[in-house]
């Protein structure tokens, strides 16, 4: 069973600090990867996606990708207290038919 | 305009009961899926359908009949419901399914 491993948290954060979260994967066919932010009682909403090794920055997000070590990262600059929820790492399966998520990482921002 | 819109948000049923939910995407994507979040916020897939046709069934008990009529719909249908069943079940889509996918609001089924 392909499996897409997170901790669960709670990660707590002081406000204007640097959050990050970390991911594994076990399918080495992945090519895809994905984050999501999830508020409490809500949808998943799409943040960020990788395709190739390194860094992809987005404004205040940078993920990370280390397909060697079939690893995922993301990290928020300057965290702000409306950064506070559930973060998901998501990773396409090598089919390339779905999304394999993770468990959740809790992230709590301080002000 | 909703991009990803699934009815009803909140369904409360009792045991044994059949119910439907239904799922809608107008962003012209040809992959739809149905995924199960648990009490415990893991999301799990349990259909992926792309252009009308089932791509993965991912061991969903054969109560669960999702069905497309076109690839904008996947609506999601559950005979005999079960004290089990109780999730928030989200319906999403993207342009392939290697991609990034878009959810709708979630239903959040209560069996009791």
């Amino acid at each position: 069973q392909k499996e897409v491993e997170q901790n669960s948290g709670p990660l707590s954060v002081p406000e204007g600090a640097i959050a990050s979260l970390n991911c594994t994967y076990s399918d080495r066919g992945s090519q895809s990867f994905f984050w999501y932010r999830q508020y409490s009682g809500k949808s998943p909403e799409l943040i960020m996606s990788i395709y190739s090794n390194g860094d992809k920055e987005d404004g205040r997000f940078t993920a990370q990708l280390n397909k060697a070590s079939q690893y995922v990262s993301l990290l928020i600059r300057d965290s702000q207290p409306s950064d506070s929820a559930t973060y998901l790492c998501a990773a396409a399966n090598q089919a390339g038919t779905a999304l394999i998520f993770g468990k959740g990482t809790t992230l709590s921002v301080s002000s | 305009d909703t991009a990803v819109s699934q009815t009803p948000k909140y369904l409360v049923t009792q045991m044994g009961n059949d119910k439907s939910i239904k799922c809608e995407q107008n962003l012209g994507h040809d992959t739809m899926y149905w995924y199960k979040q648990d009490s415990k916020k893991f999301l799990k897939i349990m259909f992926s359908y792309n252009n009308k046709e089932l791509i993965i069934n991912e061991t969903v008990p054969n109560r669960f009949s999702p069905k497309s009529p076109d690839k904008a719909h996947l609506n999601l249908h559950i005979n005999s419901l079960e004290l089990g069943d109780s999730a928030v079940y989200f319906c999403a889509s993207s342009l392939k399914g290697a991609d990034g996918a878009f959810f709708g609001q979630g239903t959040r089924l209560t069996v009791v």
